[in-house]
Order: C-alpha cells, then structure tokens, then sequence
C-alpha cells in the first residue's frame, strides 16, 4: 500500500536560517504529493501541492519539487520565520483518488527561535 | 484556497451518546468528502470517503452503524458519531475536495466525559 516517511519528528532552528523537511512515499502509481501545515489549534491547511508537469510548486516561500527518481517531496524555505512554526505534513494521493483519499506522513512538528 | 466550514468547532458529550457534525463547502462544488480524525497523539485516520451519487466507502475499523454519514450535495455533508466513548475523542476534519486537492475545514473537536 501507499506510504509516507518524514524522518524527522521535530526541527528546532534559529529565525533566517534555512528550512528542509523532509518527505519520501511509496506508492505503485505515480501520486499527487502535499504539504499541508497546521498550526497551533487550528485545521491542517494546504500549503503546496505537486503538478505533473515537473513545475515547481512555491506559497509564502516554500517551495518543493517531486523527484520521481528518489520518491521524494522535501519542503525548503531559504529563510525560517517565527510564524513558519507548526506542524508540518506530507501526503500523498493516487490518482484514482486525486486528492480526495490522502496518506499522511507522521508529521514534523518545526520550531523557529529567535 | 476553496472554503470549508464545519460545526461546531467544539462539543462534549456524554459517555453513550451521540453528536452530530457538519461540513459545508463554501463557493464550490465539492466532488468528494472525505471525513478523517485526528487523534490527540497528532496522527491521522480516515474514517470515509464519500462522493456524490456513489456509495460511501467506509475504511477499516470504521463503520456506517458507528459513523453514519449523509452527503446529500455537492456542498454539504454530516457525520454522527453514535454511542460516543473515550475512544472517540478528537478532532474530526472534513475535507472537500476539489481540483484533485483536499481542503479541510476547521474541525469539530470532540470531548467525551
């Protein structure tokens, strides 16, 4: 079946240094990839999604790229913020699916400090 | 992003009784619903996808008798949880998909004393 790993459980980092969260699946069919992030209290809102034509998908400075080669979806930001603190998660859904039916990760929970 | 309004945000209830929630897509056409809970340790299952004019597609350890479901259009949803138990707890999440994406609600917190 479908699966996915974000290796890291939490990320501490200092404000204006660089973010990578990472994000590997398994999946027999070539799946949609997601990042959703959830802050405090509130739901999990989408924050990027994979397209199928190799683009590279960017909201609010994050940005990442689906490498088919190494089942990969990581989400990089050049620069952390203190709000860019959460809960992160990646998912994925197949096609026949098509986003509706999403596998999640087990969450990377970021913290910024000053 | 597409608009999901769910209630309450919040509710308690008894142990053995019921509560109902709802899910409204707010200026579109929700193809799919999806309803999922997350548990307190952070870690999400889905309960049941449903699409309109098809039938609703319970997951494992999830069933119509616990979790009946209503989707009667392409922008709103219910789910009751019967007989509710500690078990039950957490937070539920619709989400209504559109464009081959997901969107969720703000979910309706469950508390079962």
């Amino acid at each position: 079946g479908d699966s996915v790993t974000q290796t890291e459980g939490l990320v501490t980092l200092t404000e204006g240094l660089p973010v990578m969260l990472n994000c590997t699946y398994q999946s027999t069919y070539s799946p949609f990839l997601f990042w959703y992030v959830q802050h405090l209290n509130e739901a999990p809102k989408l924050l990027l999604k994979s397209f199928t034509d190799n683009k590279r998908p960017e909201h609010q400075g994050f940005h990442a790229t689906l490498h088919k080669s190494s089942s990969s979806f990581h989400l990089q930001k050049s620069s952390a913020q203190l709000s860019d603190s959460a809960l992160y998660y990646c998912a994925l859904s197949d096609h026949n699916n098509a986003g509706a039916k999403l596998t999640f990760g087990g969450g990377t929970r970021l913290t910024v400090r000053p | 992003g597409a608009l999901v309004y769910q209630y309450p945000r919040r509710t308690i209830c008894k142990s053995g009784t019921s509560m109902r929630m709802e899910c409204q897509a707010v200026g579109f056409q929700a193809t799919s619903v999806a309803w999922y809970r997350q548990s307190p340790q952070k870690t999400f299952e889905l309960i049941a996808l449903s699409t309109v004019n098809s039938a609703i597609k319970y997951e494992q350890n999830f069933t119509q008798e616990k979790f009946p479901i209503s989707h009667p259009n392409l922008s709103f949803s219910s789910m009751t949880v019967l007989n509710a138990y500690l078990e039950d707890r957490g937070l539920y999440l619709c989400g209504a998909r559109t464009k081959n994406t997901l969107y969720f609600g703000a979910g309706t917190r469950l508390s079962v004393l």
